[in-house]
Formats: C-alpha cells, structure tokens, sequence
C-alpha cells in the first residue's frame, strides 16, 4: 500500500523558513522516471507545482520560486524535504506531496500517488 | 503561453454525461492528465497520458484529445462525481502545470 504523508510546522511566520517533510513508503520507484513533488493549493485557489526530484538527485524548480525553494531526499529515512525561505502570507496553502511520474522522451509527466497535505499558515 | 485554462464550473443532471476541456498550447506536444479533489481531501488521479485510467477509476469517466485540448467525460454522472477537476501537463523542460480547475455540481 502506498502511502504519503506530509510533516512539519503549521505556524510560521513571515520571512522565516519553512521546511516541510514528506515520509514515503510502499512505493515502488520502478526506475528513474519515478519521483516526489511537492505541490500546493492556496485556499480556494487551483494547484501549483513547486518542486521534484527524482533517484538520480534530478531535480526541477518552479521558475518563479526558484530563489527560494530546495527540494532534497533522505533516501535511508524514505523522506523528501522542501525547504523555502522568506515565507509570505501568500505562501499559506495546504501543501501536498506526491508520487510523481515524468518521461520527458515519453511527454509524459503526472501525479500518481499523493499525500493528504498539510495546511500551512504563514501569519505574524 | 504554458498556461491551461478550463471552464470554471459546469453543472450538470445525474444520469447525463459531463464534458470538462482543458486548452493549452502545451498539450499540442505533451500528454494531459486529470484529477478529481473533493473538499477537504487530496487530489485523485482520474485519467493519464490523456485517455489512460488508472486502475479503480470506474470506466464511466474516459479522456480525449485533439489539438491544444484535452477532454474529460464523465458518462452517467452521478452524485458522488461532484468535486472539482484539474487537468495538468509537463513540459519537456521539467516544469509542471495545473489548469484553472471546473468545479462540476451535479
């Protein structure tokens, strides 16, 4: 059974950073295709990629968060960490991992497994 | 544009048949796929590779594709499918996109 959950705090306040964790297990990382992304969902507002990476230590940012957002794996703790400092009250949301399956030679890239999320507020 | 726009709601009776689009110039070159969120929970992946259901998904819902969009249907709709929908791509480059999201009301 696959399962996804995301960790971490669920108060920050602005400029501090944020780290947030994702514990992954049962997933069967077939190969080097299969990944972990971070994505999140503002209240009321549609999703929004923010990073992956992948087994080779690939990884991918959103552009316009590239300045301020890391993404690493503890590969012996099964756990993907975001990091994203000089947070915002625009950075609340519910933040969400998820399996994530890309082939780019294949133009194919999406989200098979995902976690339950963590809402994160960002206040003083 | 990398963006993907999608009708913000569509309601529509139990029983008939729902048509939700996603139009995005990415979508000419790379496959779409679709999530269904009800409130309060995460994300379920509906359909990918643009016509592909994963596994436990009922075969009421199927995918289509031609040009820059990509269409979710929902056959025999029922009251349970009530939820918003998101379609997504990814492009060759690595960066990933979510469309606006339909809110579907049966």
């Amino acid at each position: 059974q696959v399962t996804l959950k995301e960790s971490g705090p669920v108060l920050v306040k602005p400029t501090e950073t944020l780290t947030l964790t994702c514990s992954v297990s049962g997933v069967p990382f077939r190969n080097a295709r299969m990944g972990v992304s971070w994505i999140r969902q503002a209240p009321g507002k549609a999703l929004e990629w923010l990073a992956n990476i992948f087994p080779d230590d690939t990884k991918y940012y959103r552009e316009s968060l590239k300045s301020r957002v890391a993404i690493s794996r503890d590969t012996s703790r099964s756990q993907v960490v975001l990091t994203m400092t000089t947070v915002d009250p625009a950075d609340t949301a519910t933040y969400y991992c998820a399996v994530d399956y890309f082939d780019p030679s294949g133009a194919v890239g999406y989200f098979e497994y995902w976690g339950q999320g963590i809402l994160v507020i960002v206040s003083s | 544009s990398s963006g993907l726009t999608q009708p913000s709601s569509l309601s529509v009776s139990p029983g008939r048949t729902a048509s939700i689009t996603c139009s995005g110039d990415v979508l000419a070159r790379q496959y779409g796929s679709w999530y269904q969120q009800k409130p309060g929970q995460a994300p379920v992946l509906v359909m990918y590779k643009d016509i592909e259901r994963p596994s436990g998904i009922p075969d009421r819902f199927s995918g289509s594709s031609s040009g820059t969009t990509v269409t979710l249907i929902i056959r025999d709709v029922q009251a349970e499918d009530e939820a918003d929908y998101y379609c997504q791509s990814a492009d060759i480059t690595g960066d990933y996109f979510f469309g606006t999201g339909t809110r579907v009301t049966v």
